[in-house]
């Protein structure tokens, strides 16, 4: 299917353990982004990548790891998940018209640590 | 840096009310502005968009006006319905540089009673 999807959906994960989020978009879009939405913060960018192999920080970045050796994917690692990380994370991509046409998002993994 | 500030919520409307939901920026150069519609348990939707000043976008009864003097992009409906229950970002985004990097507000809650 054409689009941007995320995996899984629904996560639950304890704390101390090492968890990854899928990304996965088939328009090859060279720019690619994750957030996370909390409750009294709305969205804040954690990190993003402009093409294969160039990711960068964004706003909250401590504690997760990314990479893009692919350009259709940009898998989101939490390294040793913390219950701060529980949150939704959503997936964005663009095809570098964002100043246009904004983003193009996910559907959201619900991200759950005991 | 880019901000957005939205009125808090949650709104709460009765059906065929009038809704504005406030949004003011902070940003270099001439960003484009946005509205983002997230229904419940879904991702983000691309509600409305404007690029430059005096613009008006405008999508299923909905409409802002990207007004330059008061940094303002305050998102309206003459009659609201049930179904336009959600939480609505708004958002900017300036170009500059390769990044491409979207600024939310926290979101308004909206709530449409029968």
């Amino acid at each position: 299917d054409a689009g941007i999807t995320q995996s899984p959906r629904y996560k639950i994960t304890e704390t101390g353990r090492q968890v990854t989020l899928m990304c996965h978009q088939t328009w090859s879009h060279s720019y690619m982004f994750w957030y996370r939405q909390d409750l009294g913060h709305g969205l804040r960018l954690i990190y993003y990548s402009a093409a294969a192999d160039i990711t960068d920080k964004g706003e909250v970045p401590d504690g997760y790891v990314v990479s893009r050796s692919k350009t259709e994917n940009f898998p989101l690692t939490l390294e040793s998940a913390t219950r701060s990380q529980t949150s939704v994370y959503f997936c964005a991509s663009s095809d570098g018209t964002a100043v246009s046409y904004g983003y193009t998002f996910g559907s959201g993994t619900r991200l759950t640590v005991v | 840096g880019n901000s957005v500030t939205q009125m808090e919520g949650p709104v709460t409307l009765s059906e065929e009310a009038f809704l504005t939901i406030n949004c003011t920026y902070t940003a270099t150069g001439y960003p484009s502005l946005f509205w983002y519609v997230q229904y419940p348990g879904e991702g983000l939707q691309l509600l409305l968009k404007a690029t430059k000043a005096d613009d008006k976008g405008s999508n299923k009864g909905f409409e802002a006006t990207y007004r330059k003097e008061t940094t303002s992009f305050h998102l309206e409906k003459g009659s609201v319905q049930v179904s336009d229950s959600a939480v609505y970002f708004c958002a900017l985004i300036s170009s500059g540089g390769s990044n491409y990097k979207l600024t939310f507000g926290k979101g308004t809650l909206l709530t449409v009673n029968p």
